[in-house]
């Protein structure tokens, strides 16, 4: 069974950083792409960035690009999301999504983390 | 950046009607639409890809169609369990986008 475990989320103050984690089990992990999605309070999916299964390929939503980093441990089956400089509009859910087979669509989803920016 | 728009932003249905959820791209982006479940306190759920395909597991009452900018999502007969908002999202380019989604509550 695929599962996908947030970490790292919290409470910062705004121009402060922070280590998403994202563990997961149940599929080749190393063959895999990834991405973060974020949900603002109550406002629809977002999607931040993507990471590919051979890290060649990374993309980021115009809104993070410069502030947020995505990287990967294939050795603990982590996919992480480094964000810096954040911002009170950076406040909501993250979700790590990992991408099905071939196509950038999210077969498996996590249950969410949050990470609220404010002062 | 390609908009999703997704129509109406609510749906009121009784259990057992059938309804259909709307979503417009503002450029072609081929078949290459998914569709999701999300409920409170859960991970999204993938229902459709490619427009019209099942995933894996999810029952025949939801079907989808589509290509170019117009695409539906169409719940044949609403169950309790079905009650969620639901999302579109394009992979045709970058940046991936969805919509704003569309509630569908109970009637």
């Amino acid at each position: 069974e695929v599962h996908l475990l947030e970490s790292g989320g919290g409470l910062v103050q705004p121009g402060e950083s922070l280590r998403l984690s994202c563990e997961a089990s149940g599929f080749t992990f190393s063959s895999s792409a990834l991405s973060w999605v974020r949900q603002a309070p109550g406002k629809g999916l977002e999607w931040v960035s993507a990471l590919s299964a051979n890290v060649i390929s990374i993309h980021y939503a115009d809104s993070v690009k410069g502030r947020f980093t995505i990287s990967r441990d294939n050795s603990k089956n982590t996919l992480y999301l480094q964000m810096n400089s954040l911002r009170a509009e950076d406040t909501a859910v993250y979700y790590c999504a990992k991408r099905s087979a071939g196509e950038e669509f999210f077969d498996y989803w996590g249950q969410g983390i949050l990470v609220t920016v404010s002062s | 950046e390609i908009v999703m728009t997704q129509s109406p932003a609510t749906l009121s249905v009784s259990p057992g009607e059938r309804t259909t959820l709307s979503c417009r791209a503002s450029q072609s982006v081929s078949s290459n639409v998914a569709w999701y479940q999300h409920k409170p306190g859960q991970g999204p759920r993938l229902l459709i890809y490619a427009a019209s395909t099942r995933a894996t597991g999810i029952p025949a009452r939801f079907s989808g169609s589509g290509s170019g900018t117009e695409f539906t999502l169409t719940i044949s007969s609403l169950q309790s369990e079905d009650f969620a908002v639901y999302y579109c999202q394009q992979y045709n380019n970058w940046p991936l986008t969805f919509g704003q989604g569309t509630k569908v509550e109970i009637k």
